[in-house]
């Protein structure tokens, strides 16, 4: 079976901060990794996915992820945050099969 | 504004009540999903439905019928629902080709409440 473990469930930091957001799974086959976002009463969007190729991913609006499959881990950073980050973040895993698995997902909360 | 168009945005029904929810897609994907979202909670699947087969249920009490007319639309019929269903209903679709089939795009969710 696969699970999705995201390490903190609220974050709450300044504009211009640096965020990093982790994320572990565990799963015996090949995996697909992602990263969605919730903004407040919006619907789930795409932040960057891994399939295979470079570890390091860049996904939209200056977010990266790193995979590090020795961890099993699939970190988000964002190396300075604006007040428009305050969301939801799901870390999410995927396999051949088309089910997708998240994590218990993040609140960011960037103050002004 | 997403792709994948849900509706109703909001939904209050009664136990007794028949209602369905639907879906739309028209990006030419034939993997489609049914999710459950509660509050502060993450998405759960419900069923998947690959070139308008089911090929996954996951565990998903009888009173939660989905049906697939065609690769484009996606429906969740509700029949005898109890309050603890009160969720938002996210749908979401995809390529649908094994591995490219990721990843999967979400609609805004049918907010569901259950009286």
């Amino acid at each position: 079976a696969q699970s999705v473990s995201q390490h903190n469930h609220h974050v709450i930091l300044s504009e211009a901060a640096s965020l990093e957001l982790g994320c572990n799974y565990s799963y015996g086959g090949t995996v697909n990794l992602f990263w969605y976002v919730q903004y407040p009463g919006q619907h789930l969007q795409l932040l960057l996915k891994y399939f295979s190729g470079d570890p390091l991913v860049k996904g939209i609006k200056g977010f990266e992820a790193e995979f590090i499959k020795s961890k099993f881990s699939f970190n988000l950073r964002k190396p300075s945050v604006q007040w428009s980050d305050t969301a939801e973040y799901f870390c999410a895993v995927g396999n051949s099969w088309g089910k997708l698995q998240f994590g218990a997902g993040t609140q960011v909360v960037v103050t002004p | 504004d997403t792709e994948v168009t849900q509706t109703p945005k909001h939904l209050v029904m009664g136990m007794t009540n028949k209602k369905s929810l639907k879906c739309e897609q028209h990006m030419g994907h034939r993997a489609m999903y049914w999710y459950k979202q509660k509050a502060k909670k993450p998405p759960e699947l419900m069923f998947v439905y690959s070139y308008e087969k089911l090929s996954i249920n996951e565990s998903v009490p009888s009173r939660f019928s989905p049906e697939c007319p065609n690769s484009s639309l996606l429906n969740l019929h509700l029949h005898a629902l109890q309050p603890e269903d009160s969720a938002l209903y996210l749908c979401a679709s995809s390529h649908g080709d094994g591995q490219k089939d990721q990843p999967q795009h979400f609609g805004d969710g049918t907010r569901l409440s259950i009286l």
